[in-house]
């Protein structure tokens, strides 16, 4: 059962912008945190921001606090991620993930979306 | 911002037991969560708040959280069990979420 479905992969020129969404159809994103994670070839997780299911404010990580917006529209239970002023090392498999409180674990991840940056 | 380590990787022959640690101040004060990632997909719990395991996450999983040191037992190992592994938590005093840089376990 796929709990999170992420958009399709995008390639995008460096200074460009992008937005990534996710969508569920067994979770409302007003019960559950929504986070951000993205994975760089060969390298590790980063956590880069999640929206409050209470509130529908973000937090963002310091390192992408003036670069990323993280938005919801809960009329049809998506929530996105734009990321502005791609550079090549944003290239990176970008996941969505859902928790049930705040220091809570992520209990279910989207597909991934792939962002290519290159010019 | 609150640092964790991890080892970069990990080498057990099948059926032995591996232990993966997750390192930082007093990360015994905080919730640990622990993932599975295998090549090409997503991470998946098998982990939760320091001890607990989601359904269908076999027993040979377990971990333990204490003083500086987390760590992540799997027994039994199995070839499926080869993969990287993260830990995470959240940091109150930034109030982000931190990612342990990954341990990538080899089944010999």
């Amino acid at each position: 059962q796929v709990y999170l479905v992420q958009s399709g992969a995008e390639v995008q020129r460096p200074g460009a912008s992008v937005k990534v969404s996710c969508q569920s159809s067994a979770y409302s994103f007003t019960d559950y945190y929504v986070h951000w994670v993205r994975q760089a070839p060969g390298q590790g997780l980063e956590w880069m921001g999640r929206i409050n299911p209470n509130t529908g404010v973000p937090t963002y990580a310091e390192k992408f606090q003036d670069r990323i917006t993280v938005t919801r529209d809960t009329s049809i239970n998506k929530v996105s991620m734009e990321m502005q002023r791609l550079r090549s090392d944003d290239t990176a498999v970008y996941y969505c993930a859902t928790a049930r409180y705040l220091p809570g674990a992520f209990d279910h991840w989207g597909q991934g979306t792939l962002v290519a940056v290159s010019s | 911002s609150y640092v964790v380590t991890q080892a970069p990787s990990v080498s057990v022959a099948p059926g032995q037991t591996a232990r993966i640690t997750c390192g930082g101040n007093d990360i015994g004060g905080k919730s640990v969560h622990w993932y599975q990632q295998r090549p090409g997909q997503a991470p998946v719990l098998v982990v939760y708040d320091d001890t607990d395991r989601p359904s269908g996450i076999p027993d040979r999983f377990s971990a333990s959280n204490s003083g500086n040191t987390a760590t992540l037992t799997i027994t039994r190992v199995e070839d499926t069990d080869e993969a990287d592994y993260y830990c995470q938590l959240w940091d109150p005093s930034s109030d982000e979420q931190v990612f342990g840089g990954g341990t990538k376990l080899t089944v010999l």
